[in-house]
């Protein structure tokens, strides 16, 4: 067990709609990770958070969008779904934010499919 | 951008020694890291090694590092069907003032009986 949560494990939805996708880091990490994990594109790093502020952006889509709560809990928006949005998406935490090391804790991630 | 090339697939037999390779452009990563996904699993840190190291031994893992070349691989000694599962090469990368991971695509292990 990592110690970081991602909910919900496994969701499906239509086209066109709107989900979010939430984590909980272990507890006292202050950076959050946002990765996609597809078949044909392996892992894609989309945003990351530091102690509620935006740190880093990846590949992420407009359509998709990221925040993160003074209690340091994320969330991941996903809007206008396509089918091609399927995928895992991971959340990854660390405890701090510049630190020169790459030692990510990862959840279980939250599998979406869209049909 | 950096980039990190891994072969998506080896196969190999249980009890021989799997290796797997990964090459990288960014020059500069100081720690170069392989992760672990099991099948249904988030990934989990395997092992890392330093930059100024050309070999890691950590049990049955061997973490070969070629700096000039710019090549790191990973060996398996005695593979296990507990292996089984997609290991990724990620040096670490810096970007402005921000560290970051650099991922390669994962080899995936399959190992027969």
């Amino acid at each position: 067990d990592s110690g970081v949560t991602q909910t919900p494990k496994h969701l499906i939805t239509a086209t066109g709609q709107r989900v979010t996708l939430r984590c909980s880091p272990r507890s006292g990490d202050l950076s959050v990770y946002w990765y996609q994990q597809s078949l044909d594109q392996g892992l894609q790093f989309l945003i990351q958070y530091y102690n509620g502020e935006e740190r880093a952006k990846g590949n992420i889509l407009e359509r998709f969008s990221a925040q993160q709560f003074p209690d340091l809990h994320s969330e991941l928006n996903l809007s206008s779904l396509e089918l091609g949005d399927s995928a895992l998406y991971f959340c990854a935490s660390r405890p701090g934010g510049q630190a020169n090391t790459g030692e990510l804790f990862f959840g279980e991630g939250s599998r979406l499919t869209v049909l | 951008g950096e980039d990190v090339e891994q072969s998506l697939f080896l196969s190999v037999r249980e009890g021989d020694s799997s290796v797997i390779n990964c090459t990288y452009t960014d020059s500069s990563s100081t720690y170069l890291y392989w992760y672990k996904q099991e099948p249904g699993a988030g990934l989990q840190l395997l092992t890392y090694i330093f930059s100024n190291m050309d070999m890691k031994q950590d049990q049955r893992l061997t973490v070969l590092l070629n700096k000039k070349d710019k090549h790191l691989s990973l060996r398996i000694a005695d593979t296990q069907t507990g292996d089984s599962a997609i290991y990724f090469c990620a040096p670490l990368g810096r970007a402005d003032s921000n560290y970051q991971l650099i991922w390669g695509a994962g080899t995936k292990l399959i190992i027969k009986p």
